[in-house]
């Protein structure tokens, strides 16, 4: 069974940094594109994130360009997303899923249950 | 940029069929996928590709897309389906991943 569990969320005030990660099981990592994705309080989804399969290749939308960087360690099938720099608006919660995909579309599937990142003084 | 626009809240009554409808411009061009997300649970896919139904996902959710509207289709609604539900496409011009703003469904 596919399995993915994002950790790393908390209190963090304007400005500083945060590392969050997502452990996968079920499945083999290496193989697999992975998204971030996240969900400020009472909004819609917002995609902030993909890397390759081998971490060649990363992705970034523009709102967090320059200061989300995406990685992973697929030794340990786990991801990461280092976030510097905060601000109020990136509160949200963050949320792991795999790259999923047919012909020349993609969407996300399935998804981890998500940690909240706050960002607040 | 692209926009997906979807009514905030739809209503079903128990056994009846919930519309939930994804509008942008020329949608029907584009692969639609949606997703059910309930409270405090990550969101599950339930339609890709416009119509096709992942394994697990009962079959009376299904979906449709032409013209400037996708639509989900939930028939015959039992009080477990009330969630939200976001549509989503992958713009292939930017290459960015567009979400609707989601719509909560109640089953009275």
């Amino acid at each position: 069974q596919v399995h993915l569990v994002e950790s790393g969320g908390g209190v963090v005030q304007p400005g500083r940094s945060l590392r969050l990660s997502c452990a996968a099981s079920g499945f083999t990592f290496s193989n697999y594109a992975i998204h971030w994705l996240r969900q400020p309080p009472g909004k819609g989804l917002e995609w902030v994130s993909l890397i390759s399969y081998d971490g060649k290749s990363q992705f970034y939308a523009d709102s967090v360009k320059g200061r989300f960087t995406i990685s992973r360690d697929n030794s340990k099938n786990t991801l990461y997303l280092q976030m510097n720099n905060l601000r109020a608006e990136d509160t949200a919660v963050y949320y792991c899923a795999r790259w999923a995909a047919e012909g020349e579309d993609n969407w996300f599937d399935p998804w981890g249950q998500g940690t909240l990142v706050v960002v607040s003084s | 940029s692209y926009d997906l626009t979807q009514p905030p809240s739809v209503s079903v009554a128990l056994g009846q069929t919930a519309r939930i409808t994804c509008g942008g411009h020329d949608i029907g061009t584009k692969n639609v996928h949606w997703y059910q997300q309930k409270p405090g649970q990550a969101p599950v896919l339930v339609i890709y590709l416009d119509t096709k139904r992942p394994s697990g996902i009962p079959d009376r959710f299904s979906g449709s897309n032409s013209g400037n509207t996708a639509t989900l289709t939930i028939s015959g609604a039992q009080a477990g389906d009330e969630a939200d539900y976001s549509c989503q496409v992958w713009d292939s011009d930017t290459g960015f991943y567009v979400f609707g703003s989601g719509t909560k469904v109640t089953v009275l």
